[in-house]
């Protein structure tokens, strides 16, 4: 299956920063990238979805983007605050997945005050 | 409004004793799908279905069962678990119309098998 990559290090920054998560991906670009957030034990809720074509997306302060050549996606959090503390999912859509979504294993946001 | 229901929230059971977690949408979507979350290896989708008595295999289906005998609901079930089957089970939904694969999750079943 295709993978996705995500940074496991935990990501520490200063409530006001710019985070910065990565995503890579391997093999054929992916139809779209998809972006979760998950809190300690509660399911993943929607965030952002980038397509192939579809170089940055934008949603209040959160930001996407979908660089094909370094397959690689980057989610921008701007002044970021503690409540922006938690887990990011990255997840993959292909056309011939038949609707499944291939998840990254996550990366861990702590903003402290 | 919309929301995934999952239930129970908590089970602690023993080995071999038949479970059902049940899952249940409000959004009439289609696509509905079972996932498993270990530390370390992230989430992994059991089984899936793209509408009614339609269903299918996922990365790691086996000892797992699920039916979908209505649109609405689509529940996951252990004909007899075991330890390895210990883990945060999350269902998921998605309208299959809308051009994206967006996924609504549930709130989570935590299950041990002892």
């Amino acid at each position: 299956s295709q993978k996705i990559e995500q940074n496991s290090e935990a990501l520490n920054i200063q409530e006001g920063k710019t985070a910065t998560l990565t995503c890579n991906y391997t093999n054929y670009s992916p139809a779209y990238l998809q972006w979760y957030r998950q809190d300690p034990g509660r399911g993943p809720v929607f965030l952002l979805l980038i397509r192939e074509n579809e170089k940055e997306k934008r949603k209040e302060r959160l930001k996407v983007t979908f660089d094909t050549t370094l397959k690689q996606s980057l989610f921008h959090i701007t002044a970021s605050q503690p409540a922006d503390s938690a887990t990011y999912l990255c997840a993959r859509s292909d056309s011939n997945s038949g609707y499944a979504l291939n998840f990254g294993k996550g990366t861990s946001l702590l903003v402290t005050p | 409004e919309a929301q995934v229901t999952q239930n129970p929230r908590y089970l602690i059971t023993v080995t071999g004793k038949k479970l059902t977690v049940t899952c249940s949408q409000n959004m009439n979507h289609e696509y509905m799908s079972w996932y498993r979350q270990d530390p370390g290896l992230g989430l992994r989708q059991i089984y899936y279905s793209m509408n009614v008595e339609v269903t299918d295999k996922g990365d790691v289906p086996e000892g797992y069962k699920v039916s979908r005998k209505e649109k609405r609901n689509f529940p996951l079930i252990l004909e007899s678990p075991s330890p390895n089957q210990t883990s945060l089970y999350f269902c998921a939904s998605s309208s299959m119309s809308g051009g994206t694969d967006t996924q609504y999750f549930g709130p989570g079943t935590r299950l041990t098998v002892l």
